[in-house]
């Protein structure tokens, strides 16, 4: 299983931009990375993946560079109700959830 | 409409009782499946199980048992409960083909006094 490596927290004020860096060194040719965000209280949520280059979709942006041995989550103008955990997991695509990992997550605090 | 759904939120019991939690999804997935988050929040898989196979996490305890009525429901039941089993368990789903893309409960919070 691919290792995944994260800030335990991180901390931003409303309105600016979040970028949270994962780092997954040995991670395979046919891994995909996928991200969740977790609520207090509540299962986590699903928000992006992707294989290389960039992904975006209504929520955030995935950034992840040619050698794919890291990826950053980038949040735009972040508000008070994206204080969440976020977790970075690597896979290989299709061979399900019990070869993904979630780590310790990044904790990520809006302050107003 | 929930599309992932446990019962109950909270269970509070005794050690040694025998407990079950509900899980129902409605989003018509083929797999689902039950982690553990325990108290430093490590999110841990228990089971997978769709119509095919069950893949039970070596670690877990044979006190842990899914069962299957349908395919929309996955419930898990605990047997001789032991205090290190107190933590919140989520139930999840998935669709054959992208079991990345998992889709969670709301959690169950489970004490063992």
């Amino acid at each position: 299983l691919a290792k995944t490596t994260q800030p335990i927290s991180m901390d931003s004020y409303e309105g600016q931009e979040v970028n949270i860096t994962c780092s997954h060194n040995n991670i395979a040719t046919n891994d995909y990375i996928t991200w969740y965000q977790q609520f207090p209280s509540q299962g986590p949520r699903f928000i992006i993946q992707g294989y290389k280059t960039k992904v975006t979709n209504e929520v955030a942006s995935l950034f992840i560079p040619a050698d794919r041995k890291s990826s950053t989550l980038s949040l735009p103008r972040v508000s008070l109700s994206d204080t969440a955990v976020y977790y970075c997991l690597v896979g290989e695509r299709g061979t399900g959830a019990n070869n993904l990992f979630f780590g310790t997550g990044t904790r990520l605090t809006v302050i107003p | 409409d929930t599309a992932v759904s446990q019962t109950p939120k909270y269970l509070v019991t005794q050690m040694g009782n025998d407990k079950s939690i509900k899980c129902e999804q409605n989003l018509g997935h083929d797999t689902m499946y039950w982690y553990k988050q325990d108290s430093k929040k490590f999110l841990k898989i228990m089971f997978s199980y769709n119509n095919k196979e069950l893949i039970i996490n070596e670690t877990v305890p044979n006190r842990f048992s899914p069962k299957s009525p349908d395919k929309a429901h996955l419930n898990l039941h605990i047997n001789s409960l032991e205090l290190g089993d107190s933590a919140v368990y989520f139930c999840a789903s998935s669709q054959v083909g992208l079991q990345e893309k998992l889709f969670f409960g709301s959690g169950t919070q489970l004490s063992v006094l």
